[in-house]
């Protein structure tokens, strides 16, 4: 099955700078790739998500990466706020034949802090 | 965005008994899903929750255990059962939204078990 690896565990920064985590997946036919947020205490926040045909998505401050010779997708946010404080979740699906979206393997997470 | 709803939002369990989450979607959806997020934890597939049929369980997630309903498109439940305090857990409820493309989560089901 697939597996999904994503580094740092903590990311720590100072507002304004940028902030990029990484994810590792092993399954070479996964084709979706979403990013949630999660604050303490909520459910997970769809933020963006990119998909196998493009190698880039922007959204104002995040964008997505994506280098699926490596399987490697990375995050990146820009002019981080203190409100970007939580933890962060990659993840990965393929679909197989249509039936297998929504079956998402996650990465452990990273905590965010963005100090004022 | 789907607007997806889950009773109860937490509840305190004894070891041995049962609970009962309802997920419900304020649209039809195909596709359904129970994960779970263990304290601290990221987040693990337990099953896909199938529309008139038997729900298809993850590696290390059995019915007997995890048993769930499907009775129509927008509604499923996921019943704990025999609970130990290994299951005190958050439980969340996930569609896919076919139209958009994308997937949403539940508010989620605080268990905790003594």
């Amino acid at each position: 099955g697939e597996n999904v690896e994503q580094h740092p565990s903590t990311l720590s920064v100072q507002e304004g700078d940028s902030a990029v985590i990484k994810c590792t997946y092993s399954d070479s036919a996964s084709n979706y790739f979403p990013w949630y947020k999660q604050e303490l205490g909520k459910r997970p926040q769809l933020i963006i998500d990119i998909r196998s045909n493009v190698g880039e998505k922007k959204d104002q401050r995040i964008a997505v990466t994506l280098n699926k010779t490596a399987k490697h997708f990375s995050l990146h946010i820009t002019e981080t706020q203190p409100e970007d404080s939580a933890v962060y979740f990659c993840a990965a699906s393929s679909d197989a034949g249509g039936t297998s979206y929504g079956k998402l393997t996650f990465g452990q997470g990273t905590i965010l802090t963005v100090h004022p | 965005s789907a607007v997806i709803s889950q009773k109860p939002s937490r509840d305190i369990c004894q070891r041995g008994t049962s609970l009962t989450i309802q997920c419900q979607v304020d649209s039809q959806v195909t596709m359904m899903f129970w994960y779970r997020q263990q304290p601290g934890q990221s987040l693990t597939l337990i099953a896909t929750a199938n529309q008139g049929s038997e729900a298809t369980y993850e590696s290390g997630f059995v019915i007997d255990k995890f048993p769930i309903s499907r009775p129509n498109l927008t509604f499923s439940t996921l019943t704990v059962s025999n609970l130990s305090p290994e299951d005190s857990s958050i439980y969340l409820c996930s569609v896919w939204t076919g139209q958009t493309y994308e997937q949403y989560f539940g508010p989620g089901t605080r268990l905790t078990v003594t």
